[in-house]
């Protein structure tokens, strides 16, 4: 089983409409949650992260953890073409004695909004 | 501008030959990373650093070799590249605020093509 698992799409949304991307992850012991994006031939960027179960919200975009079902998902309202990109999972499977983090990527899905 | 830089951009080379990516964050932060991304985008970590020390070492050929002559450098020296080195690395920092909501941030990438 994957640790981070990510349906790889692409996932075609029409403008306007809301896009919703879903992870699971495998380590119950992880305690942190990241969404990035990619687009292509570009760097990953940190779009949210989220630690808490429930819902975190930041302008369009809104981030869901519910650690119970290992679950974690991105909605975007308002998808615009510009959102149109690969969106990365992370998890924080360890925090490491000594410092610094293990973040696990998911394989990511590609979005498309279409005009 | 304070970011995380690596260089060459572009690597073209040929199996069997020597070659060092190099990574300099001006963030300071404690923590850097290796990742490797191949052709379907799958992020992998290789190495983390912490304060100049290995804290993390995946499932890695011994022919890759980090070194980091301090918290703001992170090199990648790979012997004897083979095919199947192609790929794009991504160096990262971030700085651990003992929570896990530490993020990352990525370097613009190496797209290294062994022929």
């Amino acid at each position: 089983q994957k640790e981070v698992e990510q349906n790889s799409g692409p996932l075609s949304v029409p403008e306007g409409a809301i896009a919703s991307l879903n992870c699971t992850y495998s380590d119950r012991g992880s305690q942190s949650f990241f969404w990035y994006r990619q687009y292509s031939g570009k760097s990953p960027e940190l779009i949210m992260f989220i630690y808490s179960n429930g819902d975190k919200e930041d302008g369009r975009f809104t981030a869901q953890l519910n650690k119970a079902s290992q679950y974690v998902s991105l909605l975007i309202r308002d998808s615009q073409p510009s959102d149109s990109a690969t969106y990365l999972c992370a998890v924080n499977s360890a925090i490491l004695t000594g410092g610094g983090n293990k973040l696990t990527f998911g394989t990511g899905t590609q979005l498309k909004v279409e005009l | 501008d304070t970011a995380v830089s690596q260089t060459p951009k572009y690597l073209v080379t040929q199996m069997g030959n020597d070659k060092s990516i190099k990574c300099e964050q001006n963030l300071g932060h404690d923590t850097m990373y290796w990742y490797k991304q191949d052709s379907k985008k799958f992020l992998k970590i290789m190495f983390s650093y912490n304060n100049k020390e290995l804290i993390i070492n995946e499932t890695v050929p011994n022919r890759f070799s980090p070194k980091s002559p301090d918290k703001a450098h992170l090199n990648l020296h790979i012997n004897s590249l083979e095919l199947g080195d192609s790929a794009v690395y991504f160096c990262a920092s971030s700085q651990d605020r003992g929570q896990g909501d530490t993020e990352a941030f990525f370097g613009q990438g190496t797209r290294l093509t062994v022929v």
